[in-house]
């Protein structure tokens, strides 16, 4: 069975570094997209970036690109998502779901949500 | 970025009866290889997405077949023929045929 496990909760400061990770299970790592997709509190879903990570092709959402970096490890079958300098605004649940091309196949998961926490 | 505006944004419906949510596109979402990537999902209270819809009318494994999508070009529908309990949440319709991907603001679903 085909399962994404996420990191645990984070509560941070405004301007700190935060690292969060999605293990995937149960199918070949390298296969399939990985992405990352932010809700704030109350609000609808938007993605960050994706990757590949057969070749770690990356794209990233031009609102979030140079704000966050997306990155896998395929020797553990990881991903990250990774800030160097939090801000207030980052306080959301973070998903991350594993795809195929354009999310057009019959292959689609998600993990569980990282909430985040920012504040001073 | 394309936008996706769905309508209604608030939806009570009395079980049994049939519910349709629409989701209109700012560009047409034909895809170059001929496909058109505009999916559906649901998100129930406190849980993550589960895509329920994917290229427009293909249903994701374990979906009922009370769930159905269509549409082509801008305008897409996720019809379900007979609401139940388990419906309430808020429903999403999202697009992979451009980069960046994205979702419309969310129809939520409740039982009068």
């Amino acid at each position: 069975e085909v399962h994404l496990v996420q990191s645990g909760t984070e509560v941070k400061k405004p301007g700190e570094s935060l690292k969060i990770s999605c293990r995937g299970i149960g199918y070949t790592f390298t296969d399939f997209w990985i992405g990352w997709v932010r809700q704030m509190p109350g609000k609808g879903l938007e993605w960050l970036g994706i990757i590949y990570p057969d070749d770690f092709d990356t794209r990233y959402n031009p609102s979030f690109q140079g704000h966050v970096t997306i990155s896998v490890d395929n020797s553990i079958n990881t991903a990250y998502l990774q800030w160097s300098s939090l801000l207030a605004s980052d306080t959301a649940v973070y998903y991350c779901t594993s795809h195929g091309n354009y999310g057009g196949s019959d292959f689609d998961n998600w993990g569980q949500g990282t909430l985040v926490s920012v504040s001073s | 970025d394309v936008v996706l505006t769905q309508s209604p944004l608030s939806l009570p419906v009395t079980p049994g009866q049939p519910a349709s949510i629409s989701c209109r596109s700012s560009q047409s979402l034909g895809h170059s290889d001929g496909n058109t990537y505009l999916n559906w999902f649901l998100q129930r209270p406190g849980q993550p997405p589960r895509r329920l819809i994917y290229k427009v009318s293909l249903r994701d494994s374990g979906v009922p077949d009370r769930f159905s999508g269509s549409g082509s070009g801008t305008y897409f529908t996720l019809k379900i023929s007979r609401v139940e309990a388990a419906d309430v949440g808020v429903y999403y319709c999202m697009q992979g045929t451009f980069w960046p991907r994205t979702f419309g603001q969310g129809t939520k679903l409740e039982i009068k």
